[in-house]
């Protein structure tokens, strides 16, 4: 069956700009989660989604990261005004949800972002 | 806060080789995951440890999840080129109570051909 999909697979944008990154993750899971790699460095988390509940933003670095999820479906990571320091790519991954830390998660292929 | 910690950060090796990472938790946890990312791809499940002691081997590579399940070792017998790429462990944030995972800095090995 499919995987996660992300989309776009490259963004480069100036500094300053809004970027809109959108993860499809796999059908059926109800957990999704977003992370941060920079060249070189290891998983940053950023923010989760588990069905209904609250998203946990514990990871978001600063208010200029948000991001939405369309009930068990999409979700859009928004980066406002970016800034250099955001080029990185992102990885988006899911998982079945509701086994508390227990569960596989597959990662979407990533995007990669550039902020000249 | 809870850390997962994995050593050493890299490890070059002669193709024939063996190689080992080590993984280190600040808290006894309920499993462990490990995950392997190819250069330039993304991470990808290998497996999960769940009890004390477990000892698990997929081909050449066997894992290992310590009796205080504080810790796990990833061992690779007679690396190849294929193995090339970062492995990272994972176990869960007990602290958030969620399904989240607390990744280590993973371990990133090169083998000389």
């Amino acid at each position: 069956g499919a995987g996660v999909s992300q989309s776009p697979s490259n963004k480069v944008t100036e500094k300053g700009k809004d970027v809109e990154l959108r993860c499809d993750p796999i059908s059926g899971h109800t957990a999704l989660y977003w992370y941060r790699q920079r060249l070189g460095q290891g998983l940053e988390f950023l923010i989760y989604f588990q069905g209904n509940s609250a998203p946990d933003k514990s990871g978001l670095p600063s208010d200029r990261f948000s991001a939405e999820r369309t009930g068990e479906s999409v979700s859009t990571l928004t980066i406002q005004r970016t800034q250099q320091e955001d080029s990185a790519v992102y990885l988006c991954a899911s998982s079945l949800g509701g086994g508390w830390g227990q569960e596989t998660q597959y990662f979407g292929p990533g995007t990669r972002l550039l902020v000249l | 806060g809870q850390q997962v910690m994995q050593i050493p950060q890299y490890q070059h090796v002669q193709e024939g080789e063996d190689f080992t990472t080590y993984c280190n938790s600040s808290t006894t946890l309920s499993n462990i995951q490990w995950y392997k990312q190819r250069p330039g791809g993304h991470p990808v499940f290998l497996i999960q440890l769940v009890k004390s002691g477990e000892v698990k081997k997929q081909k050449r590579l066997t894992f290992q999840f310590g009796e205080a399940k504080k810790n796990s070792s990833l061992h690779i017998t007679a690396t190849q080129t294929t193995d090339v790429g970062t492995y990272f462990c994972a176990g869960p944030d007990l602290l958030s109570n969620t399904g989240k995972l607390i990744f280590g800095q993973g371990t990133t090995l090169q083998v000389k051909p």
